[in-house]
């Protein structure tokens, strides 16, 4: 089956920092790859997607690249703000009839420290 | 309307309580999900509902029960829970009903205390 594995956190960075989260996965097909963030207390939010190798997904200053030759799709930010402090889940969701669901890694904490 | 609303944002019940939680979405989406997430998880998969049908059942006990009455709301019927049902529920809901390369539009969840 689909499956999604994140770096281990919690990752605390100073204020302006780079940002790389790691996030491989295992499927069959051409899966649709995503992240997602979760603030304090609030649900999941569409950070960013993309649908095929290659393609580059930006939002809010982050960026991630479905690399189908490492199947990787890590997430970076050149200089993190306080306000960038959440949960971040790397998602899939498979193209194959019956393999649609959506499947997160475990979720990296992050900390940005004034 | 991009969003998907969840009531109640936090809900206290006894064991021998019976509860329902509520979802809602006017973005014409024909999939419907139902989420739990226990504190510092990723989400887990409980339901998911495709053009108002039940598709998906990840072996849930009987005490969760869906119901979606039309394409725009979903519930979630609770009955004789257990203190480890305490957990934040998320309702999602997404476009070409549940295939494709679209993500999930997450409500911001009911946080469910049972005592």
């Amino acid at each position: 089956g689909n499956s999604v594995t994140q770096m281990e956190g919690p990752v605390t960075l100073s204020e302006e920092a780079f940002l790389t989260i790691n996030c491989t996965y295992t499927a069959t097909g051409y899966p649709s790859l995503f992240w997602y963030v979760q603030y304090p207390g609030e649900g999941l939010q569409l950070l960013l997607k993309a649908t095929k190798a290659d393609d580059k997904g930006s939002n809010k200053g982050f960026e991630a690249t479905y690399r189908k030759e490492t199947t990787s799709f890590h997430l970076e930010k050149g200089s993190v703000q306080v306000s960038d402090s959440a949960v971040y889940f790397c998602a899939l969701r498979g193209s194959n009839f019956g393999n649609e669901k959506l499947t997160f890694g475990t979720g990296t904490r992050l900390t940005i420290i004034p | 309307d991009t969003e998907v609303t969840q009531t109640p944002k936090h809900l206290v019940m006894g064991m021998t309580n019976k509860k329902s939680l509520k979802c809602e979405q006017h973005m014409g989406h024909r999939a419907m999900y139902w989420y739990k997430q226990k504190a510092k998880k990723p989400p887990e998969l409980m339901f998911v509902y495709s053009y108002e049908k039940l598709s998906i059942n990840e072996s849930v006990p009987s005490r969760f029960s869906p119901e979606c009455p039309n394409s725009s709301l979903l519930n979630l019927h609770l009955h004789a829970l257990q203190p480890e049902d305490s957990a934040l529920y998320l309702c999602a809901s997404s476009q070409d009903g549940d295939r494709g390369a679209y993500g999930y539009t997450f409500g911001s969840g009911t946080r469910l205390t049972v005592v």
